[in-house]
């Protein structure tokens, strides 16, 4: 299976845009770009997901570079409530990845007030 | 309704207990899926159910034993666990294992304690 790599950890302050990155250089052309955020105590949350282009959605903005071996999930303007783990994932829909959403480690937001 | 649950939100339980954790939703979803995480670590696949069909085992013991009696509902069903079994079971939802869905919808998780 393809792999992301993002940073361990990462700080921003209250109401400042925040990038977090994603690299996954092994990426075929049939994965999918996912981001799902989890909350302390809450099951992972949905935040965006894409194939070539940049994507806009309520939450969130992803930047996917044009060969495809990174990408940035932005949050526009930070809030506290925004402080999560990030995750970075690549999906598959080939053949045994059918169905299979595997989570890297993962990117520690603190927000600061 | 755009939530998955489960229930209880926490368990204890000894190694030789029989216990069932249990997941719905009513999103119209076809696929379900059960995930486990320890803690400080990401969620780790257990088993996927497409059309009430298991799909995927990922390798799991035999202690534990999923089912999916109709499309709304998933229990998993522990037996003889052990100790390091403990940690927090997520269950989630798509409207399919292809490409055209919008996202995983997960549930709260059902934290798990086995003594």
């Amino acid at each position: 299976d393809a792999k992301t790599t993002q940073p361990n950890s990462m700080e921003s302050n209250e109401e400042e845009p925040v990038h977090l990155p994603c690299n996954h250089s092994t990426i075929s052309g049939t994965d999918y770009i996912h981001w799902y955020r989890q909350l302390p105590s809450q099951g992972p949350e949905y935040v965006i997901h894409g194939l070539t282009s940049n994507v806009n959605n309520r939450m969130a903005s992803l930047a996917i570079a044009e060969d495809r071996k990174s990408s940035t999930l932005i949050l526009h303007r930070a809030t506290l409530r925004d402080a999560a783990v990030y995750y970075c994932i690549l999906r598959s829909d080939r053949g045994s990845t059918l169905g299979r959403l595997y989570f890297g480690r993962g990117t520690q937001l603190t927000v600061w007030p | 309704d755009t939530e998955v649950t489960q229930t209880p939100k926490h368990l204890v339980m000894g190694m030789t207990n029989k216990k069932s954790l249990k997941c719905e939703q009513h999103m119209g979803h076809r696929a379900m899926y059960w995930y486990k995480q320890k803690a400080k670590k990401p969620p780790e696949l257990m088993f996927v159910y497409s059309y009430e069909k298991l799909s995927i085992n990922e390798s799991v013991p035999s202690r534990f034993s999923p089912e999916c009696p109709n499309s709304s509902l998933l229990n998993l069903h522990l037996h003889a666990l052990q100790p390091e079994d403990s940690a927090l079971y997520l269950c989630a939802s798509s409207q399919g294992t292809g490409t055209s869905y919008y996202g995983y919808t997960f549930g709260s998780g059902t934290r798990l304690t086995v003594v």
